[in-house]
């Protein structure tokens, strides 16, 4: 009930090509869905968020696609680039998760490598 | 504005013994939790404090222990390690405006 499985575990895009990253949940009570990116040595960072009351929703080359009835998420990475290789998480929380109130459920991440 | 630092950034501990993490969260933020980092399993909630109260904790043995103080800064504690410890200890803090972590570098544990 509160996994959130990611899928691929790696991922290897060409540069200039389009990276997807997708994550399914169980827990209807989930309503903020963050995807957060880590460099080697470095903590997570949030990349983008999305709650269930849209279906998309882009910041620059980054874009989450979200499907409430199928209860899949997913990152897409536009013109992706060798900058970008990186892990990702996607994450899960409910609606009480304002100010850290509580926890993220985290997917077990994605190594993307961009080829120049 | 500074962000979230943890100290100290490597530590090489032997089973059996304890270890102290330091968190100092960014300026105003009242909210602290604490992951752990696996390779195995992924980034898994410890717990979680807010003005010094625990308000949140996740599935870990009792050897693993938290506090907060009134500056906000927090520490975490690992009494009799054991070689399953070994992992990157990651310090996140939260404020009102928003529902993002920022996480800081981590404290990587390494139990021998």
């Amino acid at each position: 009930q509160q996994q959130v499985k990611q899928s691929p575990q790696s991922l290897i895009v060409q540069k200039g090509g389009i990276s997807i990253i997708n994550c399914a949940y169980e827990n209807t009570a989930f309503d903020y869905f963050p995807w957060y990116q880590q460099f080697p040595g470095k903590g997570p960072a949030l990349l983008i968020a999305i709650r269930p009351d849209v279906s998309e929703k882009k910041e620059g080359r980054f874009t989450i696609s979200f499907n409430k009835s199928a209860k899949q998420f997913s990152l897409h990475i536009m013109d992706s680039q060798p900058g970008d290789s990186a892990t990702y998480f996607c994450a899960a929380s409910d609606g009480s998760f304002f100010e850290g109130a509580q926890k993220l459920v985290f997917g077990q991440g994605t190594r993307l490598t961009i080829n120049p | 504005k500074a962000g979230v630092t943890q100290t100290p950034r490597y530590l090489i501990k032997t089973r059996g013994q304890q270890v102290t993490l330091s968190c100092s969260p960014i300026s105003g933020h009242r909210s602290v939790s604490w992951y752990q980092q696996t390779p195995g399993q992924g980034l898994q909630f410890l717990f979680e404090y807010f003005s010094e109260t625990q308000r949140n904790k996740g599935n870990f043995p009792g050897r693993f222990s938290g506090r907060q103080f009134s500056n906000s800064r927090s520490e975490m504690n690992v009494s009799t390690l054991e070689l399953g410890d070994s992992a990157l200890y990651l310090c996140a803090s939260s404020d009102r405006k928003g529902y993002g972590y920022t996480f800081g570098s981590g404290t990587r544990l390494t139990v021998v």
